[in-house]
């Protein structure tokens, strides 16, 4: 089946500070990347949909200057967070879906903390 | 706009019993796909069953099967012979028909526990 990594699984930074996610997709071409914010007990809140070789387009309410995704190739996509802070400490997921599918594969997610 | 509508936040079954979760969701589309995804501790997210809605016939995998009542918006997943490593939370999750385009609307998840 196809598989969605995540690179690192957990992160801890300093406040202020910026951290990269990785999320690649291992056996297939992604056209198209989405990244998902889920707090503890809550459901996945799509921060972002990323399409191969394009800008990002981010939901209402997401800083994409805070948030900055980059789908450089067809099986890479990043996620920055730029001057974290603790509010930004989460449970971060990707995931990405090949070209015309309607499936979505999901990444083992990332847990960032800020301190 | 679509939406998604778990109204159990948390359900329980004995183990090798049968339980059903609810899924209600509200489209103006004709052509969309349904899904079920389960999210055990481990937080990865796991493909239950999928449903089109073209279809008629009930999806089903192995113990897993849809209830899915197209005009009546309704989703519900039946686990039948639950089994410890069921539980989970259980997202019910949409999407729309259309190409590539488009993401999942989740639902507020249920938590299920299954008790030995």
């Amino acid at each position: 089946g196809a598989v969605v990594s995540q690179h690192p699984s957990r992160v801890i930074c300093k406040s202020g500070t910026s951290v990269k996610i990785e999320c690649r997709s291992l056996d297939f071409q992604a056209t198209t990347m989405f990244w998902y914010r889920q707090f503890p007990k809550k459901s996945l809140m799509l921060m972002a949909t990323s399409n191969e070789g394009s800008k990002a387009t981010y939901e209402q309410g997401v800083e994409k200057d805070k948030f900055l995704i980059n789908h450089a190739s067809l099986t890479l996509s990043t996620l920055t967070v730029t001057s974290a802070h603790p509010e930004d400490s989460s449970f971060y997921i990707c995931s990405a879906r090949p070209r015309s599918s309607y499936e979505q594969y999901f990444g083992p997610g990332t847990r960032l903390t800020v301190t | 706009a679509q939406t998604v509508t778990q109204s159990q936040p948390e359900m329980s079954v004995q183990e090798a019993e049968t339980v059903t979760l609810s899924c209600t969701y509200d489209t103006s589309e004709s052509d969309y796909y349904l899904f079920w995804y389960k999210q055990p501790p481990s937080r990865q997210m796991i493909l239950v069953i999928r449903q089109e809605a073209y279809k008629q016939q009930n999806a089903t995998e192995n113990r897993f099967s849809v209830n899915f009542q197209k005009a009546a918006k309704s989703f519900s997943l039946k686990i039948s012979d639950s089994q410890l490593g069921d539980a989970a939370m259980y997202f019910c999750a949409y999407w729309k028909y259309g190409g590539s385009q488009g993401n999942l609307i989740f639902g507020k998840g249920t938590k299920l526990s299954v008790k030995p």
